[in-house]
């Protein structure tokens, strides 16, 4: 059962410019939406986090939109850079405890 | 401080084998969670242990098992395994407090090919 829905499968950004992935989820009783960033052959690491009482939140070039009544969510990355290149994947979670739902992922490369 | 230890980092089996996986959390962490990465499925939760006891469990069938121990390290078994089992398997620790907005640390996983 997919609960929480990313889009878009790959993006490819220029240098400079802003990368946005969108997440779409249906279980009100999340309370938790990180994003996790993940480069080839390394597990997820943690970018961002947000929760739903707050509507946006940033991070030096990372930014968070959340919008509870549509039920959605989508990061940011301003000034995106070649560095940025790794897969991206929104996840959501209930209750404290760390059974994350992902969403499928998004392929970002960044070009010069 | 080290991070997340998972080994071994590749693994070949052949099917109706079973396979066991080992995890080291960050020191200081206690509980140790186990997800399963495919391109097809994408990443899902396996199960999480906290203080020796499963906390919590995904939609998985009886072969896949897991327990931790008096020292926070974890271990996951994959029983007859299937072709379907070839995955990346991530450990994730984190303190355990339980709490919603508690980091969680991935290793860098361990490669399991069913053949």
């Amino acid at each position: 059962q997919q609960q929480v829905k990313q889009s878009p499968q790959s993006l490819i950004v220029q240098k400079g410019g802003i990368s946005i992935i969108n997440c779409a989820y249906e279980n009100t009783a999340f309370d938790y939406f990180p994003w996790y960033q993940q480069f080839p052959g390394k597990g997820p690491a943690l970018l961002i986090a947000i929760r739903p009482d707050v509507s946006e939140k940033k991070e030096g070039r990372f930014t968070i939109s959340f919008n509870k009544s549509a039920k959605q969510f989508s990061l940011h990355i301003m000034d995106s850079q070649p560095g940025d290149s790794a897969t991206y994947f929104c996840a959501a979670t209930q209750g404290g405890g760390n059974k994350l739902t992902f969403g499928t992922g998004t392929q970002l490369k960044v070009e010069l | 401080k080290a991070g997340v230890t998972q080994t071994p980092r590749y693994l070949i089996k052949t099917r109706g084998q079973q396979v066991t996986l080992s995890c080291s959390p960050i020191s200081g962490h206690r509980s140790v969670s186990w997800y399963q990465q495919t391109p097809g499925q994408g990443l899902q939760f396996l199960f999480e242990y906290f203080s020796e006891t499963q906390r919590n469990k995904g939609n998985f069938p009886g072969r896949f098992s897991g327990r931790q121990f008096s020292n926070s390290r974890s271990e996951m078994n994959v029983s007859t395994l299937e072709l379907g089992d070839s995955a990346l398997y991530l450990c994730a620790s984190s303190l355990g407090a339980g709490t919603t907005n508690e980091k969680l640390f991935f290793g860098s996983g361990t490669q399991l090919s069913v053949l």
